[in-house]
């Protein structure tokens, strides 16, 4: 079956450590999105990527780094910079196009709480 | 700036019909989406409207009126599974998905 994986489901990290978390998908697609979720919230972007080797900065990208080696392979780093990074964060991906960028598919999410 | 709003909660009893409203402000608009999140999970797509007018799929439908930046999301035979998070999007012309904060759907017996 197609879908979407993250990897850990839970994380935790000490203040000043640096982690990546997982985003794999085998869907075929090729634009991949990391959004942030806080209680009560919506989804914020925090990193987008059309094509392999390319992405763009979405309205909350401080603090945080990708990359887009592969197209099936989205990881995302919350560096040390983050000064809040305790969130729900969600990958997700859509088909290339117009219309296809309104229906994106959303990995199981990443639970990660700073000690 | 961008922004979406849509009511924070709304009740309703099983076999019930509710309507979720949503209205948005954007830079340019290429059509709104609905989302469903049960609690800790992930957000499943439902629906999404281009163009003015009603959408149906099974119990769910959703309606767009670009004219006055108003979309909404209608639930019927509400069912108890049915109790989840509904968000709207509405997509601006940088290929974003600008988010709503959520309408918190409560199904009573």
């Amino acid at each position: 079956d197609g879908g979407i994986t993250q990897s850990p489901k839970y994380l935790f990290r000490k203040e000043g450590q640096n982690v990546t978390l997982s985003c794999e998908q085998n869907l075929n697609h090729d634009a991949m999105y990391w959004y942030r979720q806080d209680p009560g919230q919506g989804l914020r972007l925090i990193y987008y990527s059309q094509i392999v080797n390319d992405f763009q900065k979405g309205d909350i990208a401080e603090g945080y780094s990708v990359s887009r080696e592969k197209k099936e392979s989205f990881p995302l780093t919350v560096t040390s910079a983050q000064k809040n990074p305790t969130a729900f964060y969600l990958c997700a991906s859509s088909i290339y196009g117009t219309i296809s960028y309104n229906e994106q598919f959303f990995g199981p999410g990443t639970r990660l709480t700073v000690l | 700036g961008q922004s979406l709003e849509q009511p924070s909660e709304v009740t309703a009893v099983e076999g019930a019909i509710v309507q979720i409203n949503c209205t948005y402000q954007t830079s340019g608009f290429y059509g709104l989406s609905w989302y469903q999140q049960h609690d800790g999970g992930a957000p499943t797509f439902l629906s999404y409207n281009a163009l003015d007018g009603l959408e149906e799929t099974g119990r769910f439908s959703s309606f767009l009126s670009r004219s006055d930046s108003y979309g909404y999301l209608l639930l019927q035979e509400l069912q108890m599974k049915d109790s989840a998070s509904y968000f709207c999007a509405a997509r601006g012309s940088n290929y974003q998905l600008i988010w709503g904060a959520g309408t918190k759907l409560i199904i009573k017996p």
